[in-house]
């Protein structure tokens, strides 16, 4: 079992409708973070939170430490939301720090 | 300011030939980390180093990766002996420091593809 499991894998929406993208985690973590992947490769960091809510614009990223599980909300979607949604755990072991990374939610939303 | 710059931005290699990944992290920034991503996966981590030291490198999947960052700044991977197995994207990325999850920022990658 991956220590970072998203849901689902693919989400098709229609342009304007609320979106959720789920992530839940197996191990200890400092911190979780969302990321967004556009085609080509690069990848931009949305949110790093640790506890509670954070939003920015559209978006709103909730964490719930004790039930390991965090949520990413876009709120009236759009084409241009549309990329891979990638959910990571910062883990400190032994002094150093990595990110370990789910498979990632491929999000379209159509017009 | 600039941001985390990688080159080559593609790079075809023949199977048992070496090739090198170049990374240029955000100026100040001591904290710099190699992943690999495979098609449809997210990214693995592979390297981690804090200043010119690797830091952690248990995500090297064997001895022909290795990773320098002699000045601690710029990075170079190194693949000796490719396989068709290494084919993926490369990504770094570079923080200011490691402390309670700090935001990583993350270049556009080396697409490497082993023939």
């Amino acid at each position: 079992k991956n220590e970072v499991e998203q849901s689902p894998q693919n989400l098709t929406a229609q342009e304007g409708e609320f979106i959720t993208i789920n992530c839940s985690y197996s191990v200890g973590i400092s911190a979780l973070h969302w990321l967004q992947q556009h085609p080509g490769g690069g990848i931009v960091s949305l949110f790093m939170l640790s506890s509670g809510k954070k939003k920015h614009g559209r978006l709103i990223a909730t964490i719930n430490i004790q039930e390991k599980h965090s949520s990413l909300h876009i709120t009236a979607s759009h084409p241009r939301d549309s990329a891979v949604y990638i959910c990571a755990v910062s883990r400190t072991q032994g002094g150093s720090e990595k990110l370990v990374f789910g498979k990632g939610t491929k999000l379209t939303v159509n017009p | 300011g600039a941001g985390v710059s990688q080159t080559p931005s593609n790079k075809v290699t023949e199977k048992g030939k070496y090739v090198e990944l170049r990374c240029d992290p955000i100026s100040g920034h001591t904290a710099l980390y190699w992943y690999r991503q495979s098609l449809g996966q997210g990214p693995e981590f592979l390297i981690y180093f804090q200043g010119t030291g690797a830091a952690d490198d248990s995500g090297l999947p064997n001895d022909r990766f290795f990773a320098v960052r002699p000045e601690g700044s710029v990075s170079t991977l190194k693949i000796q002996r490719t396989e068709r197995g290494d084919s993926a994207v490369y990504l770094c990325a570079s923080s200011s420091y490691v402390s309670r999850g700090h935001t990583q920022y993350f270049g556009p990658g080396t697409r490497l593809t082993v023939l």
